[in-house]
């Protein structure tokens, strides 16, 4: 079955700066790839998404390009504040399948 | 529009015993999915229901069941509690009959003691 990888598992970084979130699939049949973000005791939301026929798409400060020849897709945030500050997921639908596969989360701290 | 609302938000079970949670989602959405959320395994796929039809089911026991009505609303059924089934359990919605554009209720953090 699909297997997402997500990496760093915690990034730290400066108000201000930027912060890449990294994630890779194993199914090429996976078309369909959100992220959420988690705050601590909320519930996830979703932040952005892509689809598979798109190589990158951008709102605000967040963005996130897909590589399908490589099955990897990134989430982008610049500009970082102090309430980025939460846990953030990775997820990609398998063509058919109707349910998401969720990376492992990148706890992602903002120092102000 | 109202979001996906979850009832109870906590509940805390004894080992041997069930529990029902209750899901409604988004007016207008169909689809309606269940996750579970441990920090050990992160987010798992229980099982997804479409018009009242489980189209998909995780890698989960027999003991986790769902069901969907024609209101769309939606519960999950856990039998024979263990220890290990003390979760956050989270369903989400969505408008079409794929994942795309899943939004989550606050979820339902179950204890078994």
């Amino acid at each position: 079955g699909e297997n997402v990888e997500q990496h760093p598992s915690t990034l730290s970084v400066q108000e201000g700066d930027s912060a890449v979130i990294k994630c890779t699939y194993s199914d090429s049949a996976s078309n369909y790839f959100p992220w959420y973000k988690q705050e601590l005791g909320k519930r996830p939301q979703l932040i952005i998404d892509i689809r598979s026929n798109v190589g990158e798409k951008k709102d605000q400060r967040i963005a996130v390009t897909l590589n399908k020849t490589a099955k990897h897709f990134s989430l982008h945030i610049t500009e970082t504040q102090p309430e980025d500050s939460a846990v953030y997921f990775c997820a990609s639908e398998v063509t058919g399948a109707n349910n998401l596969f969720f990376g492992t989360g990148t706890r992602l701290t903002v120092i102000p | 529009k109202a979001g996906v609302t979850q009832t109870p938000r906590y509940l805390i079970k004894t080992r041997g015993q069930q529990v029902t949670l209750s899901c409604s989602p988004i007016s207008g959405h169909r689809s309606v999915s269940w996750y579970q959320q441990t920090p050990g395994q992160g987010l798992q796929f229980l099982f997804e229901y479409f018009s009242e039809t489980q189209r998909n089911k995780g890698n989960f026991p027999g003991r986790f069941s769902g069901r969907q009505f024609s209101n769309s609303r939606s519960e999950m059924n856990v039998s024979t509690l263990e220890l290990g089934d003390s979760a956050l359990y989270l369903c989400a919605s969505s408008l079409s009959w794929s994942a795309y554009e899943q939004y989550f209720g606050p979820g339902t953090r179950l204890t078994v003691t």
